[in-house]
């Protein structure tokens, strides 16, 4: 099975930065993937991680260290808009016919 | 980029009856699709994996003669809820891998039952 942690809330103000942990304990493990989601939206993908080190999309980073079962996401230059919940995932091992599963969500609140 | 239309955005209805909700791939085949359930401030959890032409996969604890499951498309899975009651009103949301392996939601379904 599956278990991913993340910090149940996090607040900051604008233009600061944020950084987002998630620890994960998987039995195959096929990357580490980040979502956004809007209250009453869809979740959004927002950067993936198969190797350890830096992603960097825009204001968004990720990172992921394998050895760890560790990564984080990063925001910075922090916008009202990006007040939302964020979720660290992984794709169970095996075929593609996998679902994700999703760790327990951290809900941003980005304040002026 | 790939697209999942989930079908009604909403619904609202009483006790006992059946609520049919679709997720139809608009650009892609999708051979596989994944069924989860939200609960408000909580994390998405998978109730069941469709596949085209098989059948579906249900998660532990979750009732398969309750949550029933079609997909009888390659661009088509449907989940009935049936003899629905309020502890069933959620947040349902659909999700197929694309193209390039990716993965892809549909907009979500709001379910209440009164």
């Amino acid at each position: 099975g599956q278990s991913l942690e993340q910090p149940s809330e996090v607040t900051a103000v604008e233009g600061a930065i944020v950084q987002i942990n998630c620890t994960y304990q998987t039995s195959g493990f096929y990357g580490l993937s980040w979502y956004q989601q809007h209250d009453g939206g869809a979740p959004t993908f927002l950067s993936y991680n198969a190797l350890d080190g830096l992603e960097e999309t825009g204001r968004f980073s990720s990172f992921l260290s394998r050895s760890d079962s560790y990564g984080y996401l990063l925001l910075q230059e922090l916008q009202m808009k990006d007040s939302a919940s964020y979720f660290c995932a992984v794709r169970e091992g095996g075929t593609g016919r996998r679902a994700l599963t999703f760790g327990s969500g951290t809900r941003l609140q980005v304040q002026p | 980029g790939a697209v999942v239309s989930q079908h009604p955005s909403r619904v609202i209805c009483k006790s006992g009856t059946s609520v049919k909700i679709e997720c139809r791939s608009l650009d892609f085949q999708a051979t596989t699709m994944f069924w989860y359930r939200q609960f408000p401030k909580k994390s998405l959890m998978l109730m069941a994996t469709s596949n085209e032409g098989s059948k579906a996969t249900y998660e532990q604890g979750v009732e398969k003669d309750k949550f029933l499951i079609n997909h009888a498309s390659l661009t088509l899975s449907t989940l009935t809820v049936t003899s629905a009651h309020p502890e069933d009103s959620s947040f349902y949301i659909c999700s197929a891998r694309d193209r390039v392996g990716g993965y892809t939601f549909g907009s979500g379904t709001r379910l209440t039952v009164v």
